[in-house]
């Protein structure tokens, strides 16, 4: 039973393009969370969306913007993409409860060439 | 902001022995403690947690402990299996924030 749905596994993409990745939850959450994930550095969080048309700057936003237009949509955008974005990134969701756990998508392994 | 620390980075551990990941927080403020666990091409996945009212939450052959005075937590994996070989994430949050702070990951390793 799939909760939150990443559009793409994989993805390559050119230097420059301008990059959408998709996540959607079915489970009403009120937040929702960008991360990418390198070796040696763990999760490193890059935006997130207490509400709908709500953003908040995370510890690494830089290249990145986000929309969220319905509350079960948040896309994270590269505006221009660089080689230095290559990572995997998840999406991540949490009822507005503080004291839950978030529910993890599968991730998209972007490529950057 | 929370910083949050694991150590080791790798472990190995023989089928059927002890795992002990050990991770500190710097932030008193710092209320909830999960910890993630991530097979190879797979989400993370919540496995437990711990809240800082508790002192200690066992599941199964999982359990979690927390130390508030030394602001550090630890996960222990008893009767270890080769389905444990994973990357471990911990992480903690403050008091009335929804973000995580994660620790950088450990690999666990467990040798048949």
């Amino acid at each position: 039973d799939v909760k939150v749905t990443q559009s793409s596994r994989y993805l390559v993409k050119r230097t420059g393009e301008k990059v959408f990745l998709e996540c959607v939850q079915d489970m009403d959450h009120e937040n929702m969370f960008w991360y990418r994930q390198d070796p040696g550095l763990g999760l490193r969080l890059i935006y997130f969306s207490y509400d709908v048309k709500m953003k908040e700057k995370g510890d690494i936003p830089e290249g990145y913007s986000v929309s969220r237009e319905k509350k079960e949509r948040f896309s994270l955008i590269l505006e221009s993409a660089s080689t230095n974005q290559t990572s995997m990134y998840l999406c991540a969701s949490k009822t507005g409860n503080t004291n839950y756990g978030y529910t993890f998508g599968s991730g998209t392994r972007l490529t950057v060439v | 902001g929370e910083n949050v620390e694991q150590h080791p980075s790798t472990l190995s551990v023989q089928e059927g022995d002890s795992a002990v990941i050990k991770c500190t927080y710097s932030d008193s403020a710092s209320n909830y403690f999960p910890w993630y666990k991530q097979e190879l091409g797979k989400r993370p996945q919540l496995i437990i947690d711990i809240r800082s009212n508790v002192g200690e939450k066992k599941d199964q052959r999982i359990a979690v402990t927390l130390n508030k005075t030394a602001k550090h937590f630890s996960l222990h994996i008893t009767e270890t299996q080769p389905e444990d070989s994973a990357v471990y994430f911990c992480a903690a949050r403050r008091v009335g924030d929804n973000r995580l702070a994660f620790g950088k990951g450990n690999q666990v390793v467990v040798i048949p």
